[in-house]
């Protein structure tokens, strides 16, 4: 039982450049989170799944996309990456209970 | 709308007892958590408390719940070394689908 993986663990990006961060949990969770961490922060929700299919906007949506299409995988797009987009990304998957578990994070520079 | 407030710093000595504090704005929130966050790494779930509780012990943990006041609060008991970390305080928000993140609280523990 692997819990949440994301890959890759770092990456550098041109302004303008593409990418698209990956998360895969193997707890059979329904809902599915993509947060932000920037210094002194905490914690920025980027969008939110509540099953294969269903996604929504969270508190910083723009410049991202998501998208469900099976209940283990939950990919992050940027499209045109830009400098204020240099964070730390975790993706996180929630249990009936309300228990989140997070994966280990992306970290994300864009120059 | 809805907040979670910590403090941003907290510095103990090895074996004595650390309070992590925190405060929200929702008081529909079903269940809060405290996560802990070490260098480099994702959030670890460490406890939460339902509501219609006042207090939860977990080995060195103890919560306490203040549902008038909206406090949260975390002691770890005989703190040591091993607990230096970021702990973050979290609600969960209105429509009960996401989690609100305190900016964390960085707990520095001296021998």
């Amino acid at each position: 039982n692997a819990g949440v993986t994301q890959t890759p663990k770092f990456r550098i990006l041109k302004i303008g450049q593409s990418m698209t961060l990956q998360c895969t949990q193997d707890m059979n969770h329904n809902y599915m989170y993509w947060y932000r961490q920037d210094p002194g922060m905490g914690l920025k929700l980027i969008y939110y799944s509540v099953g294969a299919g269903i996604t929504d906007k969270g508190e910083v949506p723009n410049g991202y996309n998501v998208s469900r299409s099976t209940t283990e995988d939950f990919p992050l797009r940027l499209e045109l990456a830009a400098p204020s987009q240099t964070s730390v990304y975790f993706c996180a998957s929630r249990n009936p209970s309300y228990e989140q578990y997070f994966g280990p994070g992306t970290r994300l520079t864009v120059t | 709308g809805e907040d979670v407030e910590q403090s941003l710093f907290l510095s103990v000595r090895e074996g004595d007892s650390s309070v992590i504090n925190c405060t929200y704005t929702d008081s529909s929130s079903t269940y809060l958590y405290w996560y802990k966050q070490e260098p480099g790494a994702g959030l670890q779930l460490l406890t939460y408390i339902f509501s219609n509780m006042d207090m939860k012990q977990d080995q060195r943990l103890t919560v306490l719940l203040n549902k008038k006041d909206k406090h949260l609060s975390l002691r770890i008991a005989d703190t040591q070394t091993g607990d230096s970390a970021i702990y973050f305080c979290a609600e969960t928000n209105q429509a009960g689908t996401a989690l609100i993140f305190g900016k964390g609280t960085t707990l520095s523990v001296s021998s």
